[in-house]
């Protein structure tokens, strides 16, 4: 079965600082990858993905996450941060089904 | 695109009151997705229909929780009866997932936020 693991529950950060946001997954199979955020009091977002290809993706806000196949993984990076990317940050991961299962999430407080 | 519509946006109600939470899918997407969100387990999804069949209800906490899917643009979440523990966001999502499409991301609504006192 899958299962997503986020490593930090709580992150707080300085304007300008850079962030790494780690994500593991357990799936024996071809996965896709997802980010998704989620800002104060809105739904969610997709943010980045993976299918296939370049490990490194890039996605919207200056965001980028890097597939490490033989480390399981899904880090999410921004090389500095502002305080409107304050929110709440997922990883998901999908496999052989269209069954996406989410870890449990990381929030990000940016203070200027 | 009006995107994926909840209803209602809030909701309170009393301990063993049923309640029902809606959704309309994004018109064309044919995989539904009901989550649970709570600050003690992110994120946990309940059930998914793909043309309007359930796939999987592993995730359905118990028997007083159903969903169900009568038409392409229309699911409901019902909990009968409800209680404290129940209190959490729902959120719908839609896709056009399939076996043959899988990388196609979810889309979400807004969310109901229910509160069960």
């Amino acid at each position: 079965a899958q299962s997503v693991s986020q490593h930090n529950h709580h992150v707080i950060l300085s304007e300008a600082a850079s962030l790494e946001l780690g994500c593991n997954y357990s799936y024996g199979g071809t996965v896709n990858l997802f980010w998704y955020v989620q800002y104060p009091g809105q739904h969610l977002q997709l943010l980045l993905k993976y299918f296939s290809g370049d490990p490194l993706v890039k996605g919207i806000k200056g965001f980028e996450a890097e597939f490490i196949k033989s480390k399981f993984s899904f880090n999410l990076r921004k090389p500095s941060v502002q305080w409107s990317d304050t929110a709440e940050y997922f990883c998901a991961v999908k496999g052989h089904t269209d069954k996406l299962i989410f870890g449990t999430g990381t929030r990000l407080q940016v203070f200027p | 695109d009006a995107g994926v519509i909840q209803s209602p946006r809030h909701e309170v109600t009393e301990m063993g009151q049923e309640v029902t939470l809606r959704c309309k899918p994004i018109s064309g997407h044919n995989s539904l997705f009901w989550y649970r969100q709570t600050m003690m387990r992110g994120l946990e999804l309940l059930i998914y229909f793909n043309n309007n069949v359930p796939i999987d209800d592993s995730g359905m906490p118990e028997d007083r929780f159903s969903a169900k899917m009568p038409n392409a643009s229309f699911s409901t979440l019902k909990i009968q009866p409800s209680e404290p523990r129940d209190s959490a966001v729902y959120f719908c999502a839609s896709s056009t997932g399939s076996h043959l499409l899988l990388n196609s991301p979810l889309h979400f609504g807004n969310g109901t936020r229910l509160t069960v006192t």
